[in-house]
């Protein structure tokens, strides 16, 4: 399966611990975009990357997240010092240029 | 900003019965419009898309047609299937603030559920 591969697929922290999220694009593929999705919401933009860039993080909260898409390996959706609320359903997208985006199967955080 | 309004879920119909979801927007400018489909346990699948006024995507028996009077994109199968079983997610693509790409807004997801 050559499509965007997130890991972990489930993922439990407890408060102030860091929780990692993982995304391998679709191979070829140097756009990679972050979403959020909150219980009984749709998916919220979070930031869209190229390797080695952020174009644009205006939807990530401004303290204890960051992301990068290093040159080599996945992209990084980094969450510090986790706190009840970040519990989510975090989807990562894949697109060759800005067409259409290729979803991974999400990572479900669970922050106790 | 930009929103998408969704039909809540969930939805439970027979199978071959017909099925229609409904999607509105609000936005600036002409956006794209989108219906993603998510299967158990699986990520996020386009099914359609329009990228005009009265355009009609269609894909597996899935239509919806682009309305810009009422700014509506509902989305219509004449005979669901028990594989029809999913969330279905409408959204539309605007510019990030940066001017930079697309992204994509999304409504809330409507579970839908077919029985035999």
């Amino acid at each position: 399966n050559a499509g965007v591969m997130q890991n972990p697929r489930h993922l439990v922290r407890r408060r102030g611990q860091e929780a990692r999220l993982r995304c391998s694009p679709v191979k070829g593929h140097s756009h990679v975009y972050w979403y959020r999705q909150l219980p009984e919401e749709g998916l919220k933009f979070m930031v869209y990357l190229q390797k080695e860039n952020i174009i644009d993080e205006s939807g990530m909260p401004k303290e204890r997240f960051s992301a990068e898409f290093p040159k080599e390996g996945p992209s990084i959706l980094r969450i510090q010092q986790v706190v009840r609320g970040d519990s989510a359903a975090y989807f990562c997208a894949s697109s060759l240029y800005t067409g259409e985006l290729f979803f991974g199967e999400g990572s479900r955080l669970t922050v106790l | 900003g930009d929103s998408v309004t969704q039909m809540e879920g969930p939805v439970t119909l027979s199978e071959e019965a017909f099925l229609t979801i409904n999607c509105t927007y609000t936005a600036t400018g002409y956006p794209s419009l989108f219906w993603y489909v998510q299967y158990p346990g699986e990520g996020l699948q386009l099914l359609l898309k329009a990228t005009k006024a009265d355009d009609k995507g269609s894909n597996k028996g899935f239509e919806a047609t682009y309305r810009k009077e009422t700014t509506s994109f509902h989305l219509e199968k004449g005979s669901v299937q028990v594989s029809d079983s999913a969330v279905y997610f409408c959204a539309l693509s605007d510019l990030l603030s940066s001017g930079s790409a697309r992204q994509l807004t999304f409504g809330s997801g409507t579970q839908l559920t077919v029985l035999p």
